[in-house]
């Protein structure tokens, strides 16, 4: 079955504790990119990486660390310096960075 | 600065009520313009890519029409599985980062 994935659908950070979700793609598209989805708020772009080994930061990217070493995945770690970080984080990818943007099924972090 | 503000916050519609929803933006060079589906505790779903004036585009009960400032997405005698999250946003043309609005929220009763 071809698509996004993402892994946990809900994850539980207790405190001082880094967490990471996962993204993993087989539709062989270069560019993925993470964003947080508040209430009340637009998406917000976290990271993104146009290739492998190769990844920017976005908005908001303080307390957030990503890695790009295979095409496929692109891990997001929340670290514990990120003070405020219940929110729905979406993975997204595309075939290059001026193409559209298809989403994942998100994954919910809370704080216990 | 680029921005997109979308309106209605939320519309509730009786089944067969057709409407429109707004998506006004600013953007220094626009790429394209993006409309998603969103239920609830899911991922954005992709409708349609605008990418100038005029242009317009159908799916189903949808239809997205594209101006210089602002797209609407009109919808035809929606149906209670039309109830979801619509989200708008814009590509920049120099930076190609999308900026997204707030959404809409729909409520399609039977």
């Amino acid at each position: 079955d071809g698509g996004i994935t993402q892994s946990p659908k809900y994850l539980f950070r207790k405190e001082g504790q880094n967490v990471t979700l996962s993204c993993e793609q087989n539709l062989n598209h270069d560019a993925m990119y993470w964003y947080r989805q508040d209430p009340g708020q637009g998406l917000r772009l976290i990271y993104y990486s146009q290739i492998v080994n190769d990844f920017q930061k976005g908005d908001i990217a303080e307390g957030y660390s990503v890695s790009r070493e295979k095409k496929e995945s692109f891990p997001l770690t929340v670290t514990s310096a990120q003070k405020n970080p219940t929110a729905f984080y979406l993975c997204a990818i595309s075939m290059g960075v001026r193409e559209t943007q298809y989403f994942g099924p998100g994954t919910r972090l809370l704080v216990l | 600065e680029d921005q997109v503000t979308q309106s209605p916050e939320a519309l509730r519609l009786q089944e067969g009520e057709s409407s429109s929803l707004n998506c006004s933006y600013t953007v220094s060079g626009l790429r394209g313009l993006f409309w998603y589906r969103q239920d609830p505790g899911k991922g954005p779903e992709f409708l349609f890519t605008l990418y100038s004036a005029g242009e317009e585009k159908e799916k189903e009960r949808l239809k997205a029409t594209l101006t210089k400032k602002e797209s609407f997405l009109h919808i035809t005698a929606p149906k209670p599985e039309d109830s979801a999250t619509y989200l708008c946003a814009v590509q920049d043309s120099g930076t190609y980062k999308y900026i997204f609005g707030t959404g809409t929220r729909l409520k399609v009763l039977a």
